[in-house]
């Protein structure tokens, strides 16, 4: 049973143009979402997070964008760069306050020059 | 200076071997994970460490063990290793209530043939 559902496994967008990135989650109990971005051989690094009282998160390129009701979140970089070539997680946590972070499967973005 | 840093990189292994994985962490954060990212790109949460102590672990075979010597390291032990267990295991690090902000070693890749 997968709560945190990334559908798309891959993008590709042009360079300069606007990347979203879509998840989807079920458990209603979840109270912050994160987007990591990972390179191959390395691990995933934080990128930008969403509480769930806000609906908005901008962090220079980066916004993500939260729907509570639909339990939608999506994260837009724009303008999108080659850099920005890499898998992208989106996670989600609930209050225990264990730390425990549940991942989606990884959507694959391409920036092509 | 690395971070987070995970022992070895890559670990190729017959079945039935025992082998372990290190992480060590110089954040000087009290919570650590081992996560597991099997052949579908999801990453799975194994065990969690606050402090030494023990607060997550999922449903994982008792062939895993994790051990925590101080709030800087947790190693991952493995027993009779099966084929199954194939994947890349991530530690990751992250300050109390830190709201999700894991700092993620590069991996480990175990191949069990």
């Amino acid at each position: 049973d997968q709560q945190v559902k990334q559908n798309s496994p891959s993008l590709s967008v042009q360079e300069g143009r606007i990347s979203i990135l879509n998840c989807d989650y079920t458990n209603s109990m979840f109270d912050y979402f994160l987007w990591y971005k990972k390179y191959p051989a390395e691990g995933p690094t934080f990128l930008i997070s969403i509480s769930s009282i806000k609906d908005k998160n901008e962090d220079g390129r980066f916004t993500v964008f939260l729907n509570k009701s639909a339990k939608h979140l999506s994260l837009h970089i724009v303008p999108s760069q080659p850099g920005d070539s890499a898998v992208y997680f989106c996670a989600a946590s609930g209050s225990s306050n264990t730390g425990k972070l549940i991942f989606g499967q990884g959507t694959t973005l391409q920036v092509k020059p | 200076d690395t971070a987070v840093s995970q022992t070895p990189k890559y670990l190729v292994t017959q079945m039935g071997n025992d082998k372990s994985i290190k992480c060590e962490q110089n954040l000087g954060h009290d919570t650590m994970y081992w996560y597991k990212q099997d052949s579908k790109k999801f990453l799975k949460i194994m065990f969690s460490y606050n402090n030494k102590e023990l607060i997550i672990n999922e449903t994982v075979p008792n062939r895993f063990s994790p051990k925590s010597p101080d709030k800087a390291h947790l190693n991952l032990h493995i027993n009779s290793l099966e084929l199954g267990d194939s994947a890349v295991y991530f530690c990751a690090s992250s300050p109390p209530l830190g709201q999700g902000t894991y700092t993620f070693g590069s991996g480990t890749r175990l191949t069990v043939v």
